[in-house]
């Protein structure tokens, strides 16, 4: 069974910095790029960031673009998010998935909330 | 970016009858490697994003035959033949043709 499993979030006051972890199972996830979606509350969803399978290869939204760090460690199955300097527009959930481009797993998500 | 326009944004249906959600994307969504990478996903209430659709009319795995995806270049559909209870939720269009990847303001299926 593929399983995807955040954690990390919690509350941090602006400016602050949090690293998301995803633990993946039950799939080669070395042979699978890999995003990070958030949902703020009540609102939609919006894409963050994407690892290939090269790890040289990586994107990041405008929104996060310096201030997010994308990376992954394939001989432990995880993906990381390494997030600085955060706002108050980061508070949302942040979900990890698997290759947007087909067959895309999510895992259930870890809230992120940005609050003095 | 490729804006990812849906309607309705929110589709009362009765049980056991059909509904269909459209999305548009502000340009063609077609890849330079041939595939079109837009997909259909539900989020029931409290729960994660889950993958439907992929490529336009693939069913993922475990989805219901009830669901069923179409269209080409820059207007696609999502169609349920029978709503069923279970159906309520969200629906989002996406593509990941091109980076930044987009979404749909999401469609609220909502039960008569």
């Amino acid at each position: 069974e593929v399983q995807l499993v955040e954690s990390g979030g919690g509350l941090v006051q602006p400016g602050g910095s949090l690293r998301l972890s995803c633990a993946a199972s039950g799939f080669a996830f070395s042979s699978y790029s890999m995003n990070w979606v958030r949902q703020a509350p009540g609102k939609g969803l919006e894409w963050v960031s994407f690892i290939g399978t090269i790890t040289s290869t990586m994107s990041y939204a405008d929104s996060v673009k310096g201030r997010f760090t994308i990376s992954r460690d394939n001989a432990k199955n995880s993906l990381f998010l390494q997030m600085n300097s955060l706002r108050a527009e980061d508070t949302a959930v942040y979900y990890c998935a698997s290759s947007l481009r087909g067959s895309a797993y999510w895992g259930q998500g870890t809230l992120v909330t940005v609050s003095s | 970016d490729i804006v990812m326009t849906q309607t309705p944004l929110s589709s009362p249906v009765t049980l056991g009858q059909p509904a269909s959600i459209s999305c548009r994307s502000s340009q063609s969504l077609v890849h330079s490697d041939g595939n079109t990478y837009l997909s259909w996903l539900q989020q029931r209430p409290g729960q994660p994003p889950r993958l439907l659709i992929y490529k336009i009319s693939n069913r993922f795995s475990g989805v219901p035959d009830r669901f069923s995806g179409s269209g080409a270049g820059t207007d696609f559909t999502l169609k349920i033949s029978r709503v069923e209870a279970e159906d309520v939720g969200v629906y989002y269009c996406m593509q990941a043709t091109q980076f930044p990847i987009t979404f749909g303001q999401g469609t609220r299926l909502e039960i008569e």
